[in-house]
């Protein structure tokens, strides 16, 4: 069982907006402003899409955005196309014995 | 660019060891520390471990479920990381990524191509 609690699947049809939750606790999403989310598409190795909860790594489109409300953690991703269809995975720096956490991983399914 | 390149992976028996290495470029290696995340096949992320730089003494730390089998070290001089891991076993069956901090370092944002590791008699 993964430390952050994500859906398991979300989907949507081009051009629509989706978000993905991120639920943590106080030792970790909602203790940091260190939430940062990673896009993977089969076969290949994540890639970050937004770091610091909502700030945007050179070279990823606007339409991603990243925002956190207590405990939980959203990446939104407006005027979806079909490329962003992958899986995405939020991830946490943590004050435990283990300092990064990971989300079970959630697939998007563009319609 | 940054680049790393992981490799030594395969298949061994539940009880062997198998070394992995991540040679790496772009970037100044000895100030950088380096983390070892994995990924089992149809599974989440899983932070493994990671080495400090020698400005921070080489400090490493692991996960719960590989402390005291698995052991990173690392080589400046040939701007690459290692993963030694022994005592395996099936549910360290993975893809093994190296991976570097980005900015703030509150974030992985380099990853390598990643190296599988299957353990099976």
């Amino acid at each position: 069982q993964s430390a952050l609690t994500q859906p398991a699947s979300v989907s949507g049809s081009p051009g629509q907006s989706i978000t993905i939750s991120c639920t943590g606790t106080s030792s970790d999403v909602g203790g940091y402003n260190y939430v940062s989310w990673y896009q993977q598409h089969p076969g290949k190795a994540p890639k970050l899409m937004i770091y610091d909860v909502s700030n945007r790594p050179s070279g990823v489109p606007d339409r991603f955005s990243g925002s956190k409300s207590g405990n939980t953690a959203s990446l939104t991703i407006s005027g979806l196309q079909a490329e962003d269809e992958a899986d995405y995975y939020c991830s946490s720096y943590t004050s435990s014995s283990t300092p990064w956490v990971f989300g079970g991983g959630t697939k998007l399914t563009v319609l | 660019e940054v680049q790393l390149v992981e490799s030594g992976g395969g298949l061994v028996q539940p009880g062997g060891s198998l070394k992995l290495s991540c040679a790496a470029s772009g970037f100044t290696f000895s100030g950088s520390a380096m983390h070892w995340v994995r990924q089992a096949s149809g599974k989440g992320l899983e932070w493994v471990g990671r080495i400090r730089s020698n400005a921070n003494s080489y400090a490493t730390g692991y996960a719960a479920s590989v402390k005291g089998r698995f052991t990173i070290s690392r080589d400046d001089s040939k701007n690459t990381a290692f993963l030694q891991m022994n005592s395996l076993k099936t549910e360290d069956t993975a893809v093994y990524y190296c991976t570097r901090l980005g900015v703030g370092a509150t974030n992985f944002q380099h990853w390598g191509q990643g190296t599988l590791v299957t353990v099976s008699s």
